[in-house]
């Protein structure tokens, strides 16, 4: 089965700790991306990367921090940095980067920080 | 990033068409239109995307304008299971992100 995969569905930390969140695709997907989505709001990109070993910011990437060491692999870490780091994570890879590329989107891992 | 509006909430009964609205006022020629539907603790998924003519697919057909500046995707008979939130996203040329707006919420009555 193609797809992507995000664990822990569920994550708990306590603040001023770094966490980093898994996001597994194999699709064979060149384009991957991370979003936020905190509640009743729509999502917004934290980073994405349109090939191995490069990575570009998104709209909000202040205290986060990602790797692209593989095609199938993105991890996000979510550092002491982020002021509200609570909300819902979502992983997403495409084809490629673009316009016209429908973007396949993983099951999402609900962080809370107390 | 290209701006689009939704109503915030829509409601319909099952079994029956549904339409679900999208302004897109400040869209250039070349801008595609993506539409995604978000099921409650679950990531969105892809529904259609279209750049200036009618498509359809297994999920839904989307109706663009003829000037562009609004599109409607039509679900031909909702199910319990069309109920999700539906994002109209307007994706500028070589634009590497969506921009998701708040979307439109779908309640689906049995």
């Amino acid at each position: 089965d193609g797809g992507i995969t995000q664990s822990p569905k569920y994550l708990f930390r306590k603040e001023g700790q770094n966490v980093t969140l898994s996001c597994e695709q194999n699709l064979n997907h060149d384009a991957m991306y991370w979003y936020r989505q905190d509640p009743g709001q729509g999502l917004r990109l934290i980073y994405y990367s349109q090939i191995v070993n490069d990575f570009q910011k998104g709209d909000i990437a202040e205290g986060y921090s990602v790797s692209r060491e593989k095609k199938e692999s993105f991890p996000l870490t979510v550092t002491s940095a982020q002021k509200n780091p609570t909300a819902f994570y979502l992983c997403a890879s495409s084809m490629s980067a673009g316009d016209r590329a429908e973007q396949y989107f993983g099951p999402g891992t609900r962080l809370t920080v107390t | 990033d290209a701006k689009t509006t939704q109503p915030n909430s829509m409601e319909s009964n099952e079994e029956e068409p549904v339409h679900l609205p999208c302004n897109h006022s400040t869209i250039s020629g070349t801008d595609y239109i993506h539409w995604y539907r978000q099921l409650p603790s679950q990531g969105p998924e892809y529904v259609i995307h279209g750049l200036t003519s009618n498509v359809n697919n297994r999920m839904a057909s989307l109706a663009i304008a003829e000037d562009r500046k609004s599109s409607t995707l039509i679900l031909h008979r909702a199910t319990l299971r069309d109920a999700a939130v539906y994002y109209c996203i307007d994706i500028i040329q070589g634009a590497q992100k969506l921009v998701f707006g708040q979307g439109t919420r779908l309640t689906i009555n049995p």
